[in-house]
């Protein structure tokens, strides 16, 4: 079985200031990761994904992640936030092969920004 | 190219009532989900389609939860009797399913609350 960790449920920042939020995982097979933002009353957006290669990925806004496979970690970053990157944030997996796509979730990260 | 659709957006119902959700995909978007979202929490798989079979609906209560996939097009989730517990966004999404990594696109969600 998988699973997804988030190890901050809030986060607060302010403006310019960098932030990094925490994943871990756990799966017996080479997975996929994903992270989603979520704005207040809306659907999940995709931020950035690794399928393979290279380890950091960049996102859209600005963010970034790094896969390490030793730590089973990714992590996601930005070096600057703004007011507008306020929202809660997904880590997910997928295990790939037989599980046709399905997401596994973590709890989630809320992230304020304050001015 | 149009988004997931869903509707009703906000539903409010007594528990031991009845409620319904749909869906409308991406135009020909082969897999379709639906997550659970309960405050707090990252969304939970309820069921997975691939067209209109079901390929996945093992975290489904099916004594009170059904979801059907007609013509493998849009699809409709129901609870029936709904308890306090159902209260939650629920979310859809859909892919393409084609070979290698398909990302996932999800509908702006229904939001339940039983009373």
């Amino acid at each position: 079985a998988q699973s997804v960790t988030q190890l901050d449920s809030q986060v607060p920042v302010f403006e310019e200031a960098p932030v990094e939020l925490r994943c871990n995982y756990s799966s017996s097979v080479s997975v996929y990761l994903f992270w989603y933002v979520q704005y207040p009353n809306q659907g999940l957006q995709l931020l950035l994904k690794y399928l393979s290669g290279s380890t950091l990925v960049k996102g859209i806004n600005g963010f970034e992640a790094e896969f390490n496979k030793s730590q089973t970690s990714f992590h996601l970053r930005k070096p600057s936030v703004h007011i507008s990157d306020t929202a809660e944030y997904f880590c997910a997996l997928n295990a790939g092969g037989t599980s046709y796509g399905k997401l596994t979730f973590g709890q989630g990260t809320i992230l304020t920004v304050h001015p | 190219e149009a988004g997931v659709a869903q509707s009703p957006r906000y539903k409010i119902i007594e528990k031991r009532q009845s409620v319904a959700f749909w869906c409308n995909p991406i135009s020909g978007h082969a897999t379709l989900y639906w997550y659970q979202q309960i405050l707090g929490q990252g969304p939970k798989l309820l069921i997975q389609f691939q067209n209109n079979g079901v390929v996945d609906d093992s975290q489904l209560p099916k004594d009170r939860f059904s979801a059907e996939r007609l013509k493998g097009v849009d699809s409709t989730l129901k609870i029936q009797p709904a308890k306090l517990e159902d209260s939650a966004v629920y979310l859809c999404a859909s892919n393409p399913a084609l070979a290698g990594y398909n990302e996932q696109f999800f509908g702006p969600g229904t939001r339940l609350t039983v009373l």
